[in-house]
This record gives structure tokens, sequence and C-alpha cells, in this order.
């Protein structure tokens, strides 16, 4: 029953280096997503997508890119790490359909950026 | 655009006292409604959830009733345990959006 797999589980990065958060999942949903948890503070959509090659940006996309090329994964890609990206990350997947859309979370990514 | 707004924390309570936690929405047509939440070092899992106006979603104790009338979705336990600590979220499913959008949060602590 793996269902939501991120990794790594925490990552230290310098400014201006690059890194590919992974999310991978295994129950077949259209629908994925990235939230960005910041310290006491709720979720914010960084990204999401209805379904492999389309994706559409969230609330907070700045600095970031995703891809999805197919229905499994959902990388989120960081192309030069700044010190406001440090955060816990979260990818989820939902079915998407009707009304019982439910979202299943990964353990999310702690990212820390020095 | 959708939007969640739930209360402020953090509440603290003491073991067996009752628990509300309010959570008002804005939203185009009829979304679902969510609570999920997160233990410490954990992602989010869903505690309940309730499709259409009256639903009334249920889970562990925990209750929360759909009133399309003051577009709220307040979450209620009668008696809440130390076990019970962790962060609360309100979200909705936005049909229109194709997207869940989530409250801020709430943290909740019970001490013994």
């Amino acid at each position: 029953n793996a269902g939501v797999t991120q990794t790594p589980k925490f990552r230290i990065l310098k400014i201006g280096q690059s890194m590919t958060l992974q999310c991978t999942q295994d129950m077949n949903h259209n629908y994925m997503y990235w939230y960005r948890q910041d310290p006491g503070m709720g979720l914010k959509l960084i990204y999401y997508s209805v379904g492999a090659g389309i994706t559409d940006k969230g609330e907070v996309p700045n600095g970031y890119n995703v891809s999805r090329s197919t229905t499994e994964d959902f990388p989120l890609r960081l192309e030069l790490a700044a010190p406001s990206q440090t955060s816990v990350y979260f990818c989820a997947s939902s079915l998407g359909t009707g009304r019982n859309t439910e979202a299943f979370f990964g353990q999310g990514t702690r990212l820390t950026v020095v | 655009g959708d939007s969640v707004t739930q209360m402020e924390g953090p509440v603290t309570l003491s073991e067996e006292a009752f628990l509300t936690i309010n959570c008002t929405y804005t939203a185009t047509g009829y979304p679902s409604l969510f609570w999920y939440v997160q233990y410490p070092g954990e992602g989010l899992q869903l505690l309940l959830k309730a499709t259409k106006a009256d639903d009334k979603g249920s889970n562990k104790g925990f209750e929360a009733t759909y009133r399309k009338e003051t577009t709220s979705f307040h979450l209620e336990k009668g008696s809440v345990q130390v076990s019970d600590s962790a962060v609360y979220f309100c979200a909705l499913f936005s049909g229109g959006y194709n997207k869940l959008i989530f409250g801020a949060g709430t943290r909740l602590a019970v001490h013994p």
C-alpha cells in the first residue's frame, strides 16, 4: 500500500543550486498537486495537474517548474534555490472526479536553503 | 475565487473538553468539504468529509455538518484526548478550478 511516495525526506541546498523533488503515486489518480507549508502556516498550492501532459499554476508558482509525463509521476523542479524556498513540500493526488474527491498526501520533503 | 477561512489558533484545551474549530468558505457552485488532520512530523490525512448541503461527516468522534445557508463546516468533538493534538485543516474541492483549496490550519494542543 504505497500510496503517494515523496523523495527525499530531507535536503539542504545552497543558494543557487537546483534540485528535483520526486513524487509518485500508485493509485492511478488523475489529479496531482504540489503544496508548500511554511512554519506555522497553511498549505499553499504551487502547481497542479489534471492528467498526464497537463499542468497549471497554483498560488505560488514562481521559482518552480513541474512536468507530468506519466500518470504516476509529478516531479517538482527548483532551478535556482533561494532562502525563501525553505519549507516543507507536500505532494498529493486525487481521483478528482465527482463529489467524493479525497486527496492522499505524501510524508513531505523538508527543504532548507542556506 | 474560492477560499476557506479557519479560526486562528492555537487552541489549547484540557483532556475531555469540548472542541469547536470554525471554518467558513466562499465558493461558486456546490463544493465538497473536508477536514484534514496533520499529526506532528507527518503528512495530512483525511479526517472526514461532506459532499452536499446538510451532510454530516464523522470519524473518530469528530463531526462536521455542511451548512450551505451559513457557508460553514465547523469541526466538533465532544471530549478531546491528548492524542488529538495536531493541526486541523479545513478544505474544499473546487470543481470550477479543479483543485483542492485549504484553510490556514488550526493547531490544537490538548493537555492532561
